[in-house]
């Protein structure tokens, strides 16, 4: 059974309409975080949240904010997503901080047009 | 600073043959590394981990390797197997950073039958 669940698995936007992508968790996870993917990189943290506090990354741009209304499920907000803005994203959940294993969803492949 | 490397190397190697995956982290005080398999258009997938108190631990046909003093980390899958081929990514947290999971530089592994 999933236990991280994006949706949705693909998404195409248009050039500077707001976007919302989903993320929820069946693991009870204190810790959430998203990453951006892009084609032949490593995932780029942009933010996570430990319960419900937020941690920015101090280059993640201002265009991409996050919600958590509970414990289970997680939002990525592109206020204005530009054509850079293309990837894959990634949600994770861990456990807690520090020394121990994060569990990733299978992403949300984001088409900008 | 924390480096994060963008370039993706490629290993091929041949069916049965055992690989070596390697990666530099830069973060002196990062405590806890896990290595991920990610297969096209697929989330991370953890592999094995090992925390800064260990240099070596051993999974199911695959071992990791921690050497503190030059911050390297490599992964040894034995007998390489078609469905291994993927990219590879070593990750570090440390409790000292708010327990952020940062990716390092990802590997392609191809296995030629």
């Amino acid at each position: 059974d999933a236990m991280v669940i994006q949706n949705p698995r693909y998404q195409v936007t248009q050039f500077g309409k707001p976007v919302t992508l989903s993320c929820s968790q069946t693991l009870n996870h204190n810790v959430m975080y998203w990453y951006q993917q892009k084609s032949s990189q490593a995932p780029k943290l942009l933010f996570h949240y430990y319960d419900k506090d937020f941690n920015n990354e101090a280059d993640t741009p201002d265009n991409f904010q996050s919600r958590r209304p509970n414990t289970s499920f997680c939002f990525l907000d592109i206020r204005s997503p530009g054509l850079g803005d293309a990837a894959m994203y990634l949600c994770a959940t861990s456990r807690d901080n520090g020394n121990t294993e994060a569990f990733f969803g299978q992403g949300t492949r984001l088409t900008v047009v | 600073g924390e480096s994060v490397g963008l370039h993706l190397p490629t290993l091929s190697v041949q069916e049965g043959d055992n690989s070596i995956i390697n990666c530099a982290y830069s973060n002196s005080a990062s405590d806890y590394f896990i290595w991920y398999k990610q297969e096209s258009g697929k989330g991370p997938q953890f592999i094995i981990d090992i925390r800064s108190n260990m240099d070596k631990r051993q999974g199911q046909r695959v071992t990791v390797l921690l050497n503190k003093t030059v911050k390297h980390l490599s992964l040894q899958i034995a007998a390489t197997q078609p469905g291994d081929s993927a990219v590879y990514f070593c990750a570090e947290n440390s409790n000292n950073q708010g327990g952020k999971l940062i990716f390092g530089q990802g590997t392609e592994l191809s296995v030629k039958p």
